[in-house]
């Protein structure tokens, strides 16, 4: 069956502009996570979607970072006013959010800020 | 301290050998305990979850949890090229949040 997708797969952009992330998560999944992977940083969390339950937002590094998941499916990941430390491989994961709750990666998307 | 924390290697074993890759967490309230494998460039890809302490075995891979050390490891049966990644401890801690806690990952070659 279908994996997680995630769209585009690289985006260059400028140093102040603002940038949105896709991902469709596996069908049927009902919980879905965004990461982050920067050199010398590793794999960070950055939002956890649940259902219709209220999103967990800790991990969000500033106020610039933002997301939204439509219908209970797709969500998108918006980076306003990007920054040079914002460049980073974005990882979206989805999981059944059972009690096992195993994480399932998309492809990523590779973000340079110039 | 790092909450979950690997080597981070290389490590590096001859074909046809065993792997052992080892990661210990802080939070002893953690529940879940996954392998993931990266290849360089792609995302991580699940290899194994374990839960319950104790030994826990798909094909060529083997699972070891022990909660009462926080220790968990990863062997890798007849290592093959092919294997050459980095393999990422990550760890759910069910106290806090439900998001993945990882390792910084521990870079396997496999030697033909």
């Amino acid at each position: 069956g279908a994996g997680v997708s995630q769209s585009p797969s690289n985006k260059v952009t400028e140093k102040g502009k603002d940038v949105e992330l896709r991902c469709d998560p596996i069908s049927g999944h009902t919980a879905l996570y965004w990461y982050r992977q920067s050199l010398g940083q590793g794999l960070e969390f950055l939002i956890y979607f649940q259902g219709n339950s209220a999103p967990d937002k800790s991990g969000l590094p500033s106020d610039r970072f933002s997301a939204e998941r439509t219908g209970g499916s797709v969500s998108t990941l918006t980076i306003q006013r990007t920054q040079q430390e914002d460049s980073a491989v974005y990882l979206c994961a989805s999981s059944d959010g059972g009690a096992v709750d195993t994480q399932y990666f998309g492809p990523g998307t590779r973000l340079t800020v110039l | 301290q790092k909450e979950v924390e690997q080597n981070s290697g290389p490590l590096s074993v001859p074909e046809g050998a065993i792997a052992s890759l080892n990661c210990t967490y802080s939070d002893r309230g953690s529940q879940s305990f996954f392998w993931y494998r990266q290849y360089s460039g792609k995302s991580p890809e699940l290899i194994m979850s374990i839960y319950s302490n104790g030994d826990k075995e798909d094909g060529r891979f083997t699972a070891q949890l022990n909660k009462a050390s926080q220790y968990v490891s990863l062997l890798i049966r007849d290592s093959q090229p092919s294997d050459s990644a980095t393999y990422l401890c990550a760890v759910i801690t069910y106290t806090g949040r439900r998001a993945l806690t990882f390792g910084s990952g521990t870079r396997l070659q496999v030697q033909p």
